[in-house]
């Protein structure tokens, strides 16, 4: 069975400074990985995704992604954190082994993001 | 969110009564998804739709059915409404089922009383 964890309910830190936002998957095969932001009180958002290729994804916002095989991670980062980027982030993954002409997607439980003035 | 629209965005109800929620798309996506979001579990699937006409269920569904009668509109019914399906709802659209991002509506504010 897929499953994705993100060991941090929160994550806060200054202006300016870098952040990450951890992420780790489990899956039988090799991963779809997402990343997600939602702002209060809307929809989430698609940042991201690693599919395969280079291990360093980049997406919206500035945002990037380093997929770690080995280490079975996919952690958010961005070098410079701004106050609009206060939200929740989710990682999701989708292993596209799994049999059935759907292949199910999992979402993490979510990192909320505070960004300090 | 672009090309997808949730109704109603909020709505209170008595416990034993049926209640519908509407997605609507624009993106003419083939796969659709409804999900409830609850603090401490993240997103789960309640159910999907891979055509018209075409559903199956998810990790939730228990309660719920849906319906996909034209390519745009997908509809999640709560049966008869308990206070532990006090959620937000949210429904998604994918073009292809494997590599594609979700997009989401903004969501539906579901209150059992």
């Amino acid at each position: 069975a897929q499953s994705v964890a993100q060991p941090e309910d929160q994550v806060n830190v200054a202006e300016g400074n870098p952040l990450t936002v951890k992420c780790t998957y489990s899956v039988s095969g090799n991963p779809y990985l997402f990343w997600y932001v939602q702002y209060p009180n809307r929809g989430l958002q698609f940042l991201l995704k690693y599919i395969t290729g280079d291990n360093l994804v980049k997406g919206s916002y500035g945002f990037e992604a380093e997929f770690n095989k080995s280490q079975t991670s996919f952690h958010l980062k961005k070098p410079s954190a701004l106050v609009s980027d206060s939200a929740l982030y989710f990682c999701a993954v989708r292993d596209p082994m799994n049999s059935g002409g759907y292949q199910k997607v999992t979402f993490g439980t979510g990192t909320k993001l505070q960004v300090i003035p | 969110d672009a090309g997808i629209t949730q109704s109603p965005r909020h709505k209170v109800t008595e416990t034993g009564t049926p209640v519908t929620l509407r997605c609507h798309q624009t993106e003419n996506h083939r796969y659709m998804y409804w999900y409830r979001q609850d603090p401490g579990h993240g997103l789960r699937l309640i159910h999907y739709s891979y055509g018209v006409k075409d559903t199956d269920k998810g990790e939730v569904s228990d309660g719920y059915s849906v319906s996909r009668s034209k390519t745009e509109d997908f509809l999640l019914t709560l049966e008869s409404a308990t206070s532990s399906q006090t959620s937000v709802y949210f429904c998604a659209i994918s073009d292809r089922a494997v590599s594609d991002g979700y997009t989401f509506g903004s969501g539906t504010r579901l209150t059992v009383v």
